[in-house]
């Protein structure tokens, strides 16, 4: 069975371009999770799918980024315009529905480093 | 407030040492679970162990040994006989019933042969 993955593994842009991150989770997993981990400091929740739908967008910095899961498969996190703070690793995680014992671990893909210069 | 802290950012050790890693954690939920994640230099979140909070059972896994207390709040980890593949920062993070998870800042972890 195939990982969460992650695409790309690293990104380097100029302060003002658009970054699309993308999240591939494990089949059949609803739960889908961002999270960001700036140089230095603690990971960092960004947001959480159910499926299409967004459960808790809490931990979104600001209106920079959007992130998407259409049709509750793959979830894109764009981050528009890019400034310096928002480099850092982002992490994907997956886990099943949200019920029982299951639900409780998420699995993380390998990240993708963005680096904004 | 932080739910999470692990105290130590850096941690060297000789191959061969024992190391704890420190975790203490915060929530007012009754029923929760702690992880310990391991990320070695390739970049990716390890997981090493689950514990619900209702299991204050000391875990054996190899060189690998977790102490938690409820009484303290704590979810420590040691390593035993530390090698030089254990190098890498490692997280310990905390879910209220499967929710997000809160991860403490990490202890970065370089065992020098």
């Amino acid at each position: 069975e195939a990982g969460v993955t992650q695409f790309p593994s690293h990104s380097v842009i100029e302060k003002g371009q658009t970054v699309t991150l993308r999240c591939d989770p494990i089949s059949g997993h609803d739960n889908l999770y961002w999270y960001r981990r700036v140089m230095g400091k603690e990971i960092k929740f960004l947001l959480h799918f159910v499926k299409e739908s967004k459960q808790d967008e809490s931990g979104m910095p600001n209106n920079r980024f959007l992130a998407e899961r259409t049709g509750g498969t793959y979830s894109t996190l764009k981050v528009q315009p890019a400034e310096l703070e928002d480099s850092g690793v982002y992490f994907c995680a997956s886990s099943q529905e949200s019920y029982g014992l299951e639900s409780v671990e998420q699995y993380f893909g390998p990240g993708t480093r963005l680096t904004v210069t | 407030a932080q739910k999470v802290t692990q105290a130590q950012t850096e941690i060297s050790v000789v191959e061969k040492e024992d190391v704890t890693l420190d975790c203490v954690y915060e929530t007012r939920d009754t029923t929760y679970y702690l992880f310990w994640y391991k990320q070695p230099p390739s970049g990716e979140l390890v997981f090493l162990i689950r514990r619900n909070s209702f299991d204050e059972q000391n875990e054996i896994s190899g060189r690998y040994s977790w102490n938690f207390q409820k009484s303290t709040s704590s979810f420590n980890f040691t390593i035993t006989a530390s090698q030089v593949v254990d190098s890498a920062v490692y997280f310990c993070a905390l879910s209220e019933m499967g929710n997000q998870f809160y991860f403490g800042t990490g202890t970065s972890l370089t065992v020098i042969p």
